[in-house]
């Protein structure tokens, strides 16, 4: 079946550092990918999203492209605050089918110190 | 801003007690998603709905697990006969008719039986 592989964390850096979170997946279909973020105490929420090869999602500085060569969705951030202290979860669907769960990978736990 | 919204937010009961969350999804999301998430993990599905039908059940979904969406509005999982297996946070997600399968999540609820 469907699975999402993320790099295992910890990742600590320090304010103003690059961030990259490695994640490829392995698909039968035509997925979508995903990077959801779980702030401490709080739900996940939908960071940025790509739905098909080349596309790339963007949102608050964070950035993901889509490749289908390398069947990777890899999460990167020019320079990280404090404030992104978080849980990322990489996650696809099945963009064809429309109604299939999310496949999660296990998540990468970044910490940001000042 | 009319999220999905869960209830309970936290539920403590003791082995062998029957538990019910409540799940109430974005008004206009047809799909309904039930995941749960234990410490370190990513969440991992249970059961969908679309409308007020139930399309798939994963196989963690034991037969002390059951789930409804009367009239396609909200939905409630049950468990009975509690187990210490089953401490985990429970999250539920909605979609919209149309479009990527894109998911909002609920806060969840988080279980601990003790």
């Amino acid at each position: 079946g469907d699975s999402v592989t993320q790099m295992e964390g910890p990742v600590t850096l320090s304010e103003e550092a690059f961030l990259t979170i490695n994640c490829t997946y392995t698909a039968t279909g035509y997925p979508s990918l995903f990077w959801y973020v779980q702030y401490p105490g709080e739900g996940l929420q939908l960071l940025l999203k790509a739905t098909k090869a080349d596309d790339k999602g963007s949102n608050k500085g964070f950035e993901a492209t889509y490749r289908k060569e390398t069947t990777s969705f890899h999460l990167e951030k020019g320079s990280v605050q404090v404030s992104d202290s978080a849980v990322y979860f990489c996650a696809l669907t099945d963009a064809y089918s429309g109604n299939t769960p999310l496949v999660f990978g296990k998540g990468t736990r970044l910490s940001v110190i000042a | 801003d009319t999220g999905v919204s869960q209830d309970p937010r936290h539920k403590i009961t003791k082995r062998g007690q029957n538990v019910t969350f409540r799940c109430d999804p974005i008004s206009e999301h047809n799909r309904l998603y039930w995941y749960r998430q234990t410490l370190g993990q990513g969440p991992e599905f249970l059961t969908y709905f679309q409308n007020e039908a139930q399309l798939e059940k994963s196989r963690l979904l034991s037969d002390r697990f059951s789930a409804e969406r009367p009239k396609g509005s909200f939905s409630t999982l049950e468990i009975q006969r509690t187990e210490q297996g089953d401490s985990a946070m429970y999250l539920c997600a909605s979609s919209p008719p149309t479009g990527v399968n894109e998911q909002f999540f609920g806060p969840g609820t988080r279980l601990t039986v003790l």
